[in-house]
């Protein structure tokens, strides 16, 4: 079993639509969880941390549940420029990160 | 901050040749990672620095595959010789150490072998 899982997509939805993704990991011991996004030909980049409480940033919601360990991201009212691909990110005891192979997303009109 | 700055872009060589691929961290960071990414198997973690002493080298694949840091702002990974099969695209990442810290990219090396 993978360290870090998600289904690769992908999720192809209309403009203004709500999408989800989720994330599972293995490691019980992990400290810390990310959801970075990755640019066609470019490098990954950082888009939120995951805190345990849940966190949001504009359309973005962030969920962790540790019992379950998976990890999932919420995009609202989507947009064109959204379309990429959103990798899942978790840090063990020795801090390193550990990426998921990444689900793709695609908003059309 | 110019960001993690990686070199060359682009390399295409062919089998059998040397590579060797260019890494300087931001300044200040002292964690430094270098990965490679394929459409088969995602981002997979080389090897990983700490104060510029490799603490796992786990993820190179074979003694094909060797990476120095001699010092806080440079690394290099270097092929030799190099297959068809090494052909991806090489990040370096660079972070300072902990928990919640953000892993910052180079826009990668190219690779293509022939």
């Amino acid at each position: 079993r993978k360290e870090v899982e998600q289904d690769p997509g992908p999720f192809n939805v209309p403009e203004g639509a709500t999408v989800a993704f989720n994330c599972t990991y293995s490691n019980s011991a992990s400290q810390s969880f990310f959801w970075y996004r990755q640019d066609c030909r470019k490098e990954p980049k950082l888009l939120m941390s995951v805190y345990s409480s849940g966190n949001e940033d504009g359309r973005f919601t962030a969920q962790l549940n540790r019992a379950s360990q998976y990890i999932s991201l919420l995009i609202r009212d989507s947009k064109l420029s959204d379309s990429a691909t959103y990798l899942c990110v978790v840090l063990g005891g020795s801090y390193i990160p550990t990426f998921g192979r990444g689900t793709s997303l695609i908003v059309h009109p | 901050d110019a960001g993690v700055i990686q070199s060359p872009r682009h390399e295409v060589t062919e089998m059998g040749q040397e590579v060797t691929l260019r890494c300087k961290p931001i300044s200040g960071h002292n964690s430094l990672f270098w990965y490679r990414q394929t459409m088969m198997r995602g981002l997979e973690l080389l090897i990983y620095f700490n104060n510029n002493v490799p603490i796992d080298d786990s993820g190179m694949p074979e003694d094909r595959f060797s990476a120095k840091m001699p010092n806080a702002s440079f690394s290099t990974l270097k092929i030799q010789p190099s297959e068809p099969r090494d052909s991806a695209v090489y990040f370096c990442a660079s972070s300072t150490s902990g928990a919640n810290t953000e892993a910052f990219f180079g826009q990668g090396t190219r690779l293509t072998v022939v």
